[in-house]
């Protein structure tokens, strides 16, 4: 049981170029998030989906745009990226989106840009 | 409205134990706790609902404390394995279900 998987791991861009991270649950969860982590920030949340069909933005939208492709897969994509966008990012699911709904979350994708 | 944690890092030794407190200005409907070793994913340990209820996870327990709006982690006789860095994440009233994270607590448990 895979649980939450993202591609890829680790990636090095250069300014100005887009890229897109993957997401897919198998968990047949309705929810799923992205976030991205800096050193001492804690984690913060982009886009989240509440269910397929469905995308809002979260707290750190700009630069960002999601695709919730089907109800497994959930993309995050930066059109141009920039230094500022170096950073973890972490896709995430749950079963419904809910104070009660335990998040589980994916490896993580390494992105640096420079 | 980000959570406030504290202590920011915490050194023990082994056996001995810890709390961590999670605060926030709002009302809060839910707090929910997550352990995160270094390079890997953050990992669910529980959630809290508003009410005062109080949970356990092993030797690993929470409070929540309504009037304060402030949620304590509670971890006893410390394991090596505890070390990492616990997030908190709050649920306001009436936010559309968002998590907001804490900036996290990184707890060392030496030998």
């Amino acid at each position: 049981n895979a649980g939450v998987t993202q591609t890829p791991k680790f990636q090095v861009l250069k300014t100005g170029q887009s890229m897109t991270l993957q997401c897919a649950q198998d968990m047949n969860h309705n929810s799923m998030y992205w976030y991205r982590q800096d050193p001492g920030m804690g984690l913060r949340l982009i886009y989240y989906s509440a269910s397929e069909g469905t995308t809002d933005k979260g707290e750190v939208p700009n630069g960002y745009n999601v695709s919730r492709l089907n109800k497994r897969e959930f993309s995050l994509r930066l059109e141009s990226a920039a230094p500022s966008q170096t950073s973890v990012y972490f896709c995430a699911s749950s079963e419904l989106q809910g104070a009660r709904q335990p998040q589980h979350f994916g490896d993580g994708t390494r992105l640096s840009i420079l | 409205q980000q959570p406030v944690q504290s202590p920011q890092a915490v050194i023990l030794r082994e056996g001995e134990d810890a709390v961590i407190n999670c605060s926030s200005s709002k009302a809060l409907y839910s707090v929910h706790w997550y352990r995160q070793k270094h390079g890997e994913a953050p990992v669910f340990l529980m959630i809290l609902l508003k009410g005062g209820e109080q949970k356990g996870h092993d030797k690993i327990s929470a409070s929540f404390n309504e009037k304060k709006q402030q949620s304590s982690l509670y971890l006893t006789a410390s394991q090596l394995s505890y070390s990492g860095t616990y997030f908190c994440g709050t649920v306001l009233g009436g936010s559309n279900y968002k998590l907001t994270f804490g900036k996290g607590t990184l707890l060392t448990v030496n030998p």
